[in-house]
């Protein structure tokens, strides 16, 4: 029964480089969100999958943030060009039906991945 | 908007009882969630109001009252184990789908 993993733990990239920050969901969850909680704040949505699709990237801070999702399991969050104010720790949640109204799915988290941009 | 506000930071004695507030103004309202999450970890799930009154679970419990737009977790007999930041989160329902909106989270710290 393993829950939300992320990979990397920690990240520590040069500015202007690209990173790749991979999360692997709770098997059989249809629901995947990116949030991003920067020091002492809480978490900011970045983008939210149902399936293989991302029907909200509303989050998403600018257009060197990016995402996708294969197999309906595994996510990509890649941020191209990576800027100091980009440095936070990016989180990884699944649910198990998003679209259902009224029933209490909560989100289950990973770890993060502490990303340090200098 | 949506707008969530909770304290910033708060404190008590191990063995006290402490109330953390969470007022809201959202739009297409589907829930309320408390989190829990200690420095350096994941969010860990607490509760989940979607009805007005308190649902109790061991020794904590959450309020909820929609009219108010306001919600309380409630930390019973605190341990310094509880010492974490406390997320509220308030589920809407919009553009087909549910979506979490969480507040800045309040930092509680448990002295002996």
């Amino acid at each position: 029964g393993a829950g939300v993993s992320q990979s990397p733990s920690n990240k520590v990239t040069e500015k202007g480089k690209d990173v790749e920050l991979r999360c692997d969901p709770i098997s059989g969850h249809t629901a995947l969100y990116w949030y991003r909680q920067s020091l002492g704040q809480g978490l900011e949505f970045l983008i939210y999958f149902q399936g293989n699709s991302a029907p909200d990237k509303s989050g998403l801070p600018s257009d060197r943030f990016s995402a996708e999702r294969t197999g309906g399991s595994v996510s990509t969050l890649t941020i191209q060009r990576t800027q100091q104010e980009d440095s936070a720790v990016y989180l990884c949640a699944s649910s198990f039906d998003h679209l259902v109204r009224g029933i209490s799915y909560e989100q289950y988290f990973g770890p993060g991945t502490r990303l340090t941009v200098t | 908007g949506q707008n969530i506000d909770q304290p910033t930071e708060m404190t008590a004695t191990e063995g006290a009882i402490v109330q953390i507030n969470c007022t809201y103004q959202t739009s297409g309202f589907n829930g309320l969630f408390w989190y829990q999450q200690h420095a350096g970890e994941a969010p860990t799930f607490l509760s989940y109001n979607v009805l007005d009154g308190l649902e109790e679970k061991g020794r904590f419990s959450s309020f909820l009252s929609r009219s108010k737009g306001y919600s309380y977790l409630l930390l019973k007999e605190l341990q310094m184990k509880d010492s974490a930041s406390y997320l509220c989160a308030v589920k809407v329902f919009s553009g087909g789908y549910n979506k979490l909106i969480f507040g800045a989270g309040t930092r509680l710290a448990v002295h002996p």
